[in-house]
């Protein structure tokens, strides 16, 4: 079983639309979680990181919150622009594997107009 | 642009042979990073160098092995290439030697090697 899980696996919305992604991990305890965007053939780019105490972080129309309780996480992505169609990773910094970071395999973003 | 530079963009090769990819890490991180994404499965994280160290380990076989070099760029060497080593390699640098901690890795463009 993956220690990152990911939803939905692909998603179709239209320009202008919101749309959340969810991340559900089961490694504990953990000191981080990411959420990175990755364009086709790209390399991922950095969208947020929170530690285990945050609740939520923005970086312009992407927000990212976390409930450390639940071991979930939820990537908001508010007015979508075409653009934004690429593949979202979840990572968490799996402190049990000696702090290193396990990724979920992505939510597939298509925006259409 | 992140400022990670990977050599070269493409690399096509047959089974049995050998070839070595390159990245330079943004100016002054210390840490290096090498990922593997294959079509259908994730980043998956190989090896990490710090300041010219191995620093952790992934999922790394033992017919790939990868150096730091005092220049801090960074080389991994994949050996009797296998048609399942096709996939895009990813690396990646940050200033922080652990990955737990906060700071940003930067990832390169990538290489994509295809073993034919």
């Amino acid at each position: 079983k993956n220690q990152v899980e990911q939803s939905p696996q692909s998603l179709i919305i239209l320009e202008g639309k919101n749309c959340t992604l969810q991340c559900n991990y089961t490694v504990s305890p953990f000191s981080n979680l990411r959420w990175y965007k990755q364009d086709t053939g790209r390399g991922p780019v950095s969208l947020t990181i929170m530690t285990f105490s945050e609740n939520t972080k923005s970086n312009g129309r992407y927000t990212a919150t976390l409930d450390a309780d639940t071991k979930q996480s939820s990537l908001h992505i508010t007015a979508s622009q075409l653009s934004d169609s690429a593949s979202y990773i979840c990572v968490v910094s799996a402190l049990q594997y000696g702090n290193k970071l396990v990724f979920g395999a992505g939510t597939i973003l298509r925006v259409k107009s | 642009d992140s400022g990670v530079t990977q050599t070269p963009k493409h690399l096509i090769t047959a089974t049995g042979q050998r070839v070595t990819l390159r990245c330079s890490p943004r100016s002054g991180d210390l840490s290096v990073y090498w990922y593997q994404q294959s079509l259908d499965q994730g980043l998956q994280f190989l090896i990490q160098y710090y300041n010219g160290e191995e620093r952790a380990k992934g999922n790394i076989l033992e017919r790939f092995s990868a150096q730091q070099f005092p220049d801090l760029h960074s080389e991994l060497n994949l050996s009797s290439l296998e048609l399942g080593d096709s996939a895009l390699y990813f690396c990646a640098s940050s200033v922080a030697g652990r990955q737990d901690l906060t700071g940003t890795q930067y990832f390169g463009p990538g290489t994509r090697l295809t073993v034919l």
